[in-house]
């Protein structure tokens, strides 16, 4: 059955520090994507980044970076000097090439907290 | 940038009372879905719809809900009965295709509350 499982429920870090969000998927499909959203306080879903299950190679985008490791089912998010505007909600998703339409089944989600 | 709207932002409702959530998708998407977020808790997936009929839907997308697009532009969710535990955040999304492998766009959500 497919699944994802963010074990961390809240992350609080000072301003300046690195953290990283973990994400850890269960599928049977051998093909498939992942991707993160933000979700800031005012409740929108900001989309992130997709990864297909393909490309293993790591992808940085400015403070941003992610980390896919097929090995251990993990597709991990990791910010460079936090700012207070990154608190927020972040989801991991994933969506499978067997399913009909696309659908995202989503983690429980991060709740990141950053104090200045 | 084209985006997904939803309205209302906000909608309160008595127990019982039918209500429709409207989105408007982008406009040369084709797949569009409703997704649910129950206050705290992870996005569920309800429904995906193409080409006038439900693609897939989940085990909360039981009798009481239907999703109709009834004109070219917009895609509505109806609650028919609503109860206490369907208050929650309803995001609406689209993407260009099927493809499971594109990004689905998020609209704000539109949160009910039902009393």
């Amino acid at each position: 059955a497919q699944k994802v499982t963010q074990a961390q429920t809240e992350i609080s870090v000072v301003e300046k520090e690195d953290v990283t969000l973990d994400c850890v998927y269960e599928t049977r499909d051998t093909t498939y994507y992942l991707f993160w959203y933000k979700q800031p306080p005012s409740g929108e879903l900001v989309f992130l980044i997709r990864r297909n299950s393909f490309d293993e190679q790591n992808e940085i985008s400015g403070r941003y970076s992610w980390n896919f490791q097929k090995s251990t089912s993990s597709f991990n998010f990791t910010i460079t000097a936090s700012q207070v505007v990154d608190s927020a909600v972040y989801f991991c998703a994933l969506s499978e090439n067997n399913n009909q339409g696309g659908k995202l089944i989503f983690g429980q989600g991060t709740e990141l907290s950053v104090k200045p | 940038e084209p985006e997904v709207t939803q309205t209302p932002s906000h909608q309160v409702t008595q127990m019982g009372q039918e209500v429709i959530l409207r989105c408007v998708p982008i406009s040369n998407h084709l797949y569009f879905y409703w997704y649910r977020q129950i206050l705290g808790q992870k996005v569920e997936f309800l429904v995906s719809f193409y080409n006038n009929e439900i693609s897939e839907k989940s085990e909360i997308f039981d009798d009481q809900f239907s999703v109709e697009r009834p004109d070219g532009s917009n895609f509505t969710l109806k609650i028919r009965s609503t109860k206490l535990e369907d208050s929650a955040m309803y995001f609406c999304a689209s993407s260009v295709s099927r493809d499971f492998s594109n990004e689905q766009f998020f609209g704000p959500g539109t949160r009910l509350t039902v009393l």
